[in-house]
C-alpha cells in the first residue's frame, strides 16, 4: 500500500522561472492539501483539492495554483518565483468525511525542497 | 484569519525528564490534531481529539483538549531519546469559509539528552 509520494524530491530554480510539483494520494484518499514548510516553522496552508476543484485556500497569491486529476493526483503550480518562495513543500492526502465532526488525518509526503536563487 | 500558537519554541531535557507543549488558537476549534516531524522527516499524526476537556493517552503521551476547545497540551512522561523531534498541533477551526482548513502551530521541538 503506497503512501503519499510527491516529485521530484529536490529543485533548484531561478527567480522569476515556474515551477511544477506533483503529489499522488495515498491509495484510497481522494483530498489533497499543500503545505509550504519554510525552515525551523510549522506547515502553511496553500489549497486544498477535492473533486478536481479548490475547496479551500489559505493566504497565499495567485501565483500559487493547482489541479487535481481524475485519478487524485495533483500538482501544484507557482508562477514567477521569488527568493522567499524557497521551502520544503509538503503534500498531504486525506479522506473526505463529509459532515462528520471527525476529520481524517493527513498523511504527508516526504516533500519537494525548492531553492530559488 | 485563525492562528495557533505553541510555547515553548525549543526545548532540552535530560533523558527520563518529562516534557509539555501547549497549543492556543485564536479560534474555536471543531477539533485538534497532534503531529509528530522527526528531522529531515514529514509530519507523522499522533492523535485528534474532538470533544470539549477530552483527554486522550498513548502509552507515555497525554493530550488533552480545552473545555473551551481554543487550547490544547501534549504531556511526555519520562522522555526516550526516541522521542526527539518538533511536535506540532494542527486545528480545524469552528467556521463556516474556513472549516476545511488545517491550520499548524510553529512547533516544539523536543531535544532529549541521553
Amino acid at each position: 500500500d503506497a503512501g503519499v509520494t510527491q516529485s521530484p524530491t529536490h529543485l533548484i530554480k531561478t527567480r522569476g522561472q515556474q515551477v511544477t510539483l506533483r503529489c499522488s494520494p495515498k491509495s484510497g484518499h481522494d483530498t489533497v492539501s499543500w503545505y509550504q514548510q519554510a525552515l525551523g516553522q510549522g506547515p502553511q496552508f496553500i489549497f486544498q483539492y477535492y473533486e478536481e476543484e479548490e475547496r479551500q485556500r489559505g493566504n497565499f497569491p495567485d501565483r500559487f495554483s493547482g489541479h487535481q486529476f481524475p485519478n487524485y493526483s495533483s500538482e501544484l503550480n507557482v508562477n514567477a518565483l521569488l527568493l522567499g518562495d524557497s521551502a520544503l513543500y509538503l503534500c498531504a492526502s486525506s479522506l473526505f468525511l463529509g459532515g462528520s465532526s471527525y476529520n481524517s488525518p493527513l498523511h504527508f509526503g516526504n516533500g519537494t525542497r525548492l531553492t530559488v536563487t | 484569519g485563525q492562528q495557533v500558537m505553541q510555547i515553548p519554541q525549543y526545548q532540552h531535557v535530560q533523558e527520563g525528564e518529562d516534557f509539555t507543549t501547549y497549543c492556543n488558537s485564536s479560534t474555536t476549534l471543531s477539533n485538534i490534531q497532534w503531529y509528530k516531524q522527526r528531522p529531515g522527516g514529514h509530519p507523522v499524526f499522533l492523535i485528534q481529539l474532538v470533544k470539549s476537556g477530552e483527554v486522550k493517552k498513548q502509552k507515555r503521551l497525554t493530550f488533552q483538549f480545552g473545555e473551551a476547545k481554543k487550547n490544547s497540551s501534549l504531556h511526555i512522561t519520562a522522555t526516550q531519546t526516541t522521542d526527539v523531534g518538533t511536535y506540532f498541533c494542527a486545528g480545524y477551526p469552528q467556521l463556516e469559509n474556513a472549516g476545511n482548513m488545517l491550520t499548524f502551530g510553529g512547533g516544539t521541538r523536543l531535544m532529549v539528552k541521553p
